[in-house]
């Protein structure tokens, strides 16, 4: 079982509609989640961090956690073809303090103008 | 509030050769990791240095290996290159004090790596 999974995608959804990205992770002990977005050949960025259970809106943005089936979601609403790129998971296991990242292979979002 | 730099942004190198790729964190960040990204893949771990020393590694074969300077910056270095090592090398900055609380790494723009 892998330690980090998404679903590869296309995800293909038309402008203006909701996009939900998911990502599921093995270590129940996990306790930082992380949503980069990677653009071709660009490097990930930050786009959002959640660490407790429910969700947390940013903008257009909300990510959902839930520790307890070990689940942790991405909505884009009122998606822009703009946001078509890679959405990368990204989970910090538990361990001695000191953090690495350990990611999904990242599912592609095509949005549709 | 300057970014995390990397250089070179590309580099072509020869099987067997050996190559250092560099690194300045984000102002105010005290932590580098390295990350290795095939392409179709997510980025893998390779190391992580704090206080100018290497504090956790990944599955990477000791061709692998790194270093921190007082200034916080860092480079990778990898020895006997293959094939295989093809990829874009990230760097990714952080402040480790926040490293039980609200932990973010911010990633360069990465040096794509070609080996021949």
């Amino acid at each position: 079982q892998k330690e980090v999974e998404q679903n590869s995608g296309p995800l293909s959804v038309p402008e203006g509609a909701i996009a939900s990205l998911n990502c599921t992770y093995s270590d129940r002990g996990s306790q930082s989640f992380f949503w980069y977005r990677q653009y071709s050949g660009k490097s990930p960025e930050l786009i959002m961090s959640i660490y407790s259970n429910g969700d947390k809106e940013d903008g257009r943005f909300t990510a959902q956690l839930n520790k307890a089936s070990q689940y942790v979601s991405l909505l884009i609403r009122d998606s822009q073809p703009s946001d078509s790129a890679t959405y990368l998971c990204a989970v910090s296991p538990p361990g001695t303090g000191f953090q690495k990242l350990v990611f999904g292979t990242g599912t592609r979002l095509l949005v549709s103008p | 509030d300057a970014g995390v730099t990397q250089s070179p942004t590309h580099l072509i190198k020869t099987r067997g050769q050996q190559v250092t790729l560099r690194c300045s964190p984000k102002s105010g960040h005290d932590t580098v990791s390295w990350y290795q990204q095939a392409l179709g893949q997510g980025p893998q771990f390779i190391f992580q240095y704090y206080e100018e020393e290497e504090r956790q590694r990944g599955n990477f074969p000791d061709r692998f290996s790194g270093h921190q300077f007082p200034n916080y910056s860092s480079e990778l270095n990898v020895n006997a290159l293959l094939l295989g090592d093809s990829a874009l090398y990230l760097c990714a900055s952080s402040l480790i004090f926040q490293v039980t609380m609200n932990t973010e790494a911010f990633f360069g723009q990465g040096t794509r790596l070609t080996v021949v």
